[in-house]
């Protein structure tokens, strides 16, 4: 299995919703990443998480809540999320690289958000 | 702190075409560079990488880089385009260990391949 697979492809929800974000490989990688992307925008970090731990969060509002469950998946929950949240939220993955800083990232190919 | 500027927002070019599209960085230590590509409504894919050794690097669908260390520049190549080539394309650098080595992203290109 070499890639990024994200569930659901597009979601839906009101403002008063709960609902999670699924990110999921089986590649062995070791850091995990969430993204989030406005139109014509580039990815804007959102978390990193790596051996399964948080060591990243770029200052996100905590409606938004990063879970790692095990080394192959990540989830995103959502919570009283607001119109502006609408994005496509990408997750990544890294190649662990003999404990030093990852390189390259891989990237799934998203859900579309859309907060009503 | 590392980061990137694309120098050109829209290129548009005819089918078969060349297209170059410009990435310059900033850092003062090594660096790690990428090209993604995104197409509609997609994820982002790895095009190519430099990382070390050879400074032209080739990727796939026939796209390569050449990284320029004087120039600290890293820009996108193809000698000829097809409609399929119709993209956004980000240039990336890694970032440094204060950067907690995250993807430093420019602002992105937007390919218009014309028949």
């Amino acid at each position: 299995d070499t890639e990024v697979t994200q569930t659901p492809k597009h979601l839906v929800m009101g403002m008063t919703n709960k609902k999670s974000l699924k990110c999921e490989q089986h590649m062995g990688h070791r850091a995990m990443y969430w993204y989030k992307q406005k139109a014509k925008k580039p990815p804007e970090l959102m978390f990193v998480y790596s051996y399964e731990k948080l060591s990243i969060n770029e200052s996100v509002p905590s409606r938004f809540s990063p879970e790692c469950p095990n080394s192959s998946l990540l989830n995103l929950h959502l919570h009283a999320l607001q119109p502006e949240d609408s994005a496509l939220y990408l997750c990544a993955s890294s190649p662990p690289v003999g404990g030093r800083l990852p390189h390259e990232q891989f990237f799934g190919p998203g859900t579309r958000l859309t907060v009503l | 702190a590392q980061s990137v500027t694309q120098l050109d927002s829209q290129v548009p070019v005819f089918e078969e075409a060349p297209v170059e599209l410009r990435c310059n960085y900033s850092s003062s230590v090594s660096v790690y560079l990428f090209w993604y590509v995104q197409y509609p409504n997609q994820g982002l894919q790895l095009l190519l990488k430099y990382l070390s050794g050879s400074t032209l690097v080739k990727g796939i669908n026939g796209f390569e880089a050449e990284f320029n260390k004087s120039q600290t520049s890293f820009h996108l190549r193809k000698p000829s385009v097809h409609i399929s080539d119709t993209a956004e394309y980000f240039c990336a650098v890694r970032g440094s260990y204060n950067q907690g080595g995250k993807l430093i992203f420019g602002q992105g290109t937007e390919l218009s391949v014309k028949p």
